[in-house]
């Protein structure tokens, strides 16, 4: 069974530009999440979707970043416009969800964004 | 906010030797899930522990939550190059969301 896949696995842009992820789940996993992980640091959870919902965007910065899991499959990441302080490596994961579950994620290998 | 803090931040350990790291919370866990990184890799999820006190063996691991369910530890007995990574604890307030700890970075010197 194939895992989390993401792409592009590496990213290098100038600061102002937009640049965009795809996370595609492992099957038949309804719960998406989206992290964003510094050097040296643990991820942080920037939206968590249930089927195509976004049930927790608390922490995603509207003013640039959004994101979209338009049939609750796949899903995009975008940053416009992105800054030097964005650069890190962006971690999609997935799991089976439902309520009141307590489920393991499964972590795709990432996006790491350099933003010069 | 919920906090999860974890110690050491680094630890060198020579192989054969025994390691612990140690996760805290500012507020009390539904669950915590135990994930372990490789230098260049993305987080494996290890183990779940949800009840008060409950301890859970996985070979030369140990995972422990604790009675108030604020904090939890990993140990790993007689250590091995193959244990290197940074191991994070995430804790969950309900269901699905967790907040990854600050992770400790395992060096095994052999």
């Amino acid at each position: 069974e194939a895992g989390v896949v993401q792409s592009p696995r590496y990213k290098i842009i100038e600061k102002k530009q937009p640049v965009a992820f795809w996370c595609n789940p492992i099957s038949g996993h309804n719960t998406l999440y989206w992290y964003l992980q510094n050097l040296g640091q643990g991820p942080e959870l920037l939206i968590r979707y249930e089927n195509e919902e976004a049930v927790d965007d608390s922490q995603l910065p509207k003013d640039r970043f959004s994101a979209e899991r338009l049939k609750g499959v796949d899903s995009t990441l975008k940053i416009q416009p992105a800054e030097l302080g964005d650069s890190a490596v962006y971690l999609c994961a997935s799991s089976l969800g439902g309520p009141g579950s307590y489920n393991e994620q499964f972590f795709g290998p990432g996006t790491r964004l350099t933003v010069l | 906010g919920q906090q999860v803090m974890q110690i050491p931040q680094y630890q060198h350990v020579q192989e054969g030797e025994d390691f612990t790291t140690y996760c805290n919370s500012s507020t009390t866990l539904s669950n915590i899930q135990w994930y372990k990184q490789r230098p260049g890799g993305h987080p494996v999820f290890l183990i779940q522990l949800v009840k008060s006190g409950e301890v859970k063996k996985q070979k030369r691991l140990t995972f422990q939550f604790g009675e108030a369910k604020k904090n939890s530890s990993l140990h790993i007995t007689a250590t091995q190059t193959t244990d290197v990574g940074t191991y994070f604890c995430a804790g969950g307030e309900g269901a699905n969301n967790l907040f990854f700890g600050t992770g400790t970075r395992l060096t095994v010197i052999p």
